[in-house]
């Protein structure tokens, strides 16, 4: 294991609630990913950090926010969920940002709006 | 639009040699990446690299827009998801194709 939990393993929620999940690595690699995981669509990017702080937008950021104030932990958070947001989530940690480097995924959060 | 093709399915059965075909639109891509995924875990590297490469019974094949898996003496047990993934030396990100679900007949 790559050292990555997250934080619920599964959700069940209302449509309009706020909704946090959490991704802690003990790696102290520096970059972080968050993906969801949908049928016929593998795994798209969310948002992803290159630090404590930096954060940008991945393919699929809208109604996704992202914070980082920590090297091992990074939040995603859903500020008024929707059923289209029902998927699985994944956090992966990356040692360098390169096309070379091997991504390692956490064992994902299973959320459902209702 | 950079974007990775694998087929959603591939049948197989036990003690076959399988073939999954992954192939991509990405511009400055040059190394495949093969993912394992069962449903409720981590998924797991399985292999990667620019040329062709062997990790125990999965085989790598390489060409400059096209990679294939190869599983030999497939089992039961390897049911599962395969993602096949590149990353743009551009931009560092990685880029998925959506799974390959394997189905393996005893």
């Amino acid at each position: 294991d790559a050292g990555i939990t997250q934080s619920p393993r599964h959700k069940v929620t209302e449509t309009g609630t706020p909704v946090t999940l959490r991704c802690h690595q003990t790696e102290n690699h520096r970059y972080m990913y968050w993906y969801r995981q949908d049928p016929g669509h593998g795994l798209r990017l969310i948002h992803y950090s290159y630090g404590v702080k930096d954060t940008d937008k991945g393919e699929v950021s809208d109604g996704y926010s992202v914070s980082r104030s920590k090297t091992e932990d990074f939040l995603l958070t859903l500020e008024s969920a929707t059923s289209s947001q029902t998927s699985v989530y994944f956090c992966a940690i990356q040692m360098d940002s390169s096309s070379t480097d091997t991504q390692y995924f956490g064992p994902g959060t299973r959320l459902t709006v209702l | 639009k950079d974007q990775v093709f694998q087929p959603s399915t591939v049948a197989s059965s036990e003690g076959a040699v399988v073939e999954i075909f992954c192939n991509h639109s990405v511009s400055n891509a040059y190394n495949f990446f093969w993912y394992l995924h069962f449903p409720g875990c981590a998924p797991r590297l399985l292999v990667k690299g620019s040329k062709p490469s062997q990790q125990g019974r999965y085989n790598m094949t390489y060409e400059r827009f096209s990679s294939s898996l190869l599983i030999l003496q497939v089992r039961e047990a390897d049911a599962a998801v395969y993602y096949c993934c590149t990353g743009s030396s551009n931009t560092g990100k990685l880029i998925f194709g959506q799974g390959t679900t394997l189905q393996v007949k005893p």
